[in-house]
């Protein structure tokens, strides 16, 4: 079945820590996008990505960081220096970055600062 | 600025009973409009989507949706509630100019038995 993937479900982190989101499409879609979600607060974006090798700093960028070297992946780091890290982080995909376009969303990791 | 409002942080209805949830979006260029459901701890799932022409648009799961253009409002409804609709409900908006969606901040709706 043609969906997202994200990795992990759950995931702690120590205060200090780099961390590693992933997420992965095979909907063959060429825009991805990484969300951060707070209780009351809807979706800011992070980063997106219109094309591979190609990516673009969203509302919320500082302290966070992104590759994406494969059209399927758009890892997410969540860098040490991000000072509340603990959220709902999810990623999407689209066929193409236009304004008509559906966006198609993982389930979503769940990062806790412990 | 541009920028979405959902009114409503929560709604509670009973089983069975008619729902509207409000969106008023402030946008300069015409507005593609968006409605995406998301049950707790799951991605978001599009409903439905008003991009042009007829102004009631129908979606997914019996939801519908109106756009007003007069009121830029972009209300969703649905004529009977079940429980399985318990779940949190965004409006999110892009235009032409500014393919990024804006998120509002979403309706959390609650089914009473």
């Amino acid at each position: 079945d043609g969906g997202i993937t994200q990795s992990p479900k759950y995931l702690f982190r120590k205060e200090g820590q780099n961390v590693t989101l992933s997420c992965e499409q095979n909907l063959n879609h060429d825009a991805m996008y990484w969300y951060r979600q707070d209780p009351g607060q809807g979706l800011r974006l992070i980063y997106y990505s219109q094309i591979v090798n190609d990516f673009q700093k969203g509302d919320i960028a500082e302290g966070y960081s992104v590759s994406r070297e494969k059209k399927e992946s758009f890892p997410l780091t969540v860098t040490s220096a991000q000072k509340n890290p603990t959220a709902f982080y999810l990623c999407a995909s689209s066929l193409y970055f236009e304004a008509d376009t559906e966006a198609f969303f993982g389930q979503g990791t769940r990062l806790t600062v412990v | 600025a541009q920028s979405v409002t959902q009114p409503d942080i929560h709604i509670t209805v009973s089983e069975g009973a008619s729902l509207e949830l409000r969106c008023n979006y402030s946008y300069g260029a015409t507005p593609y409009l968006f409605w995406y459901v998301q049950s707790p701890g799951q991605g978001l799932q599009l409903l439905l989507k008003y991009f042009s022409g007829d102004t009631l648009v129908q979606g997914i799961k019996g939801f519908e949706a109106e756009f007003k253009r007069s009121q830029s409002s972009f209300n969703l409804r649905k004529p009977s509630v079940h429980w399985s609709d318990a779940a949190e409900y965004f409006c999110a908006v892009s235009s032409g100019s500014n393919y990024q969606l804006i998120w509002g901040a979403g309706t959390k709706l609650i089914i009473k038995p």
